[in-house]
């Protein structure tokens, strides 16, 4: 069935490194891919998608490209903060018959220190 | 303000004794979904609603009921809860099935003893 693998955590970064957290995916067909984000005590909240093979999705300087070669939609983020501490979760939306619900991976922790 | 509500936030019970998480959303969107999150297995969708009377089965339904009689409002209820069932849970809402962005709710932390 269809699935997505994400990197374990937890990650532990200091301000201003680079970030990359990997996420490959597993469906049939052109599923559309997400990350969102979860801070300490809320929700999750949507943090990019994308659409298509090749579509890059951007939002808060953090990046993702849909990859249909190697089914991933790796997330990226040039220089951290201490307010991007949160979890991350990568999930795909399947193209059919997938009456609207995400495929979550497990979700990765950050942690950034100052 | 746009939201999805869920509550209670907090929930400590008892095995077999009957609960109600109340979902509420003041968006008009038409599609809603419960789900739980249990560490080191990310988010699994429980129940969905496309509408109105309209509602199916998730990937982890056994246990959980839902009715959907009022566009705004989709409330989880466990009619006989056991501990396993002690978790985190969110509902979520979108415009539509085929909307991209699902709205999440704060989340409601139950544990089951």
């Amino acid at each position: 069935g269809d699935s997505v693998t994400q990197m374990e955590g937890p990650v532990t970064l200091s301000e201003e490194a680079f970030l990359t957290i990997n996420c490959t995916y597993t469906a049939t067909g052109y599923p559309s891919l997400f990350w969102y984000v979860q801070y300490p005590g809320e929700g999750l909240q949507l943090l990019l998608k994308a659409t298509k093979a090749d579509d890059k999705g951007s939002n808060k300087g953090f990046e993702a490209t849909y990859r249909k070669e190697t089914t991933s939609f790796h997330l990226e983020k040039g220089s951290v903060q201490v307010s991007d501490s949160a979890v991350y979760f990568c999930a795909l939306r399947r193209e059919w018959g997938s009456q609207g619900n995400l495929i979550f991976g497990k979700g990765t922790k950050l942690s950034v220190k100052p | 303000e746009a939201q999805v509500t869920q509550n209670p936030r907090y929930l400590i019970t008892v095995t077999g004794k009957k609960l109600t998480v109340t979902c509420s959303q003041n968006m008009n969107h038409e599609y809603m979904s419960w789900y739980r999150q249990d560490p080191g297995l990310g988010l699994r969708q429980i129940y969905y609603s496309m509408n109105v009377e309209a509602t199916d089965k998730g990937d982890v339904p056994e246990g959980y009921k839902v009715s959907r009689k009022e566009k705004r409002n989709f409330p989880l209820i466990l009619e006989s809860p056991s501990p396993n069932q002690t978790s985190l849970y969110f509902c979520a809402s979108n415009p539509t099935v085929s909307s991209y962005e699902q709205y999440f709710g704060p989340g409601t932390r139950l544990t089951v003893t």
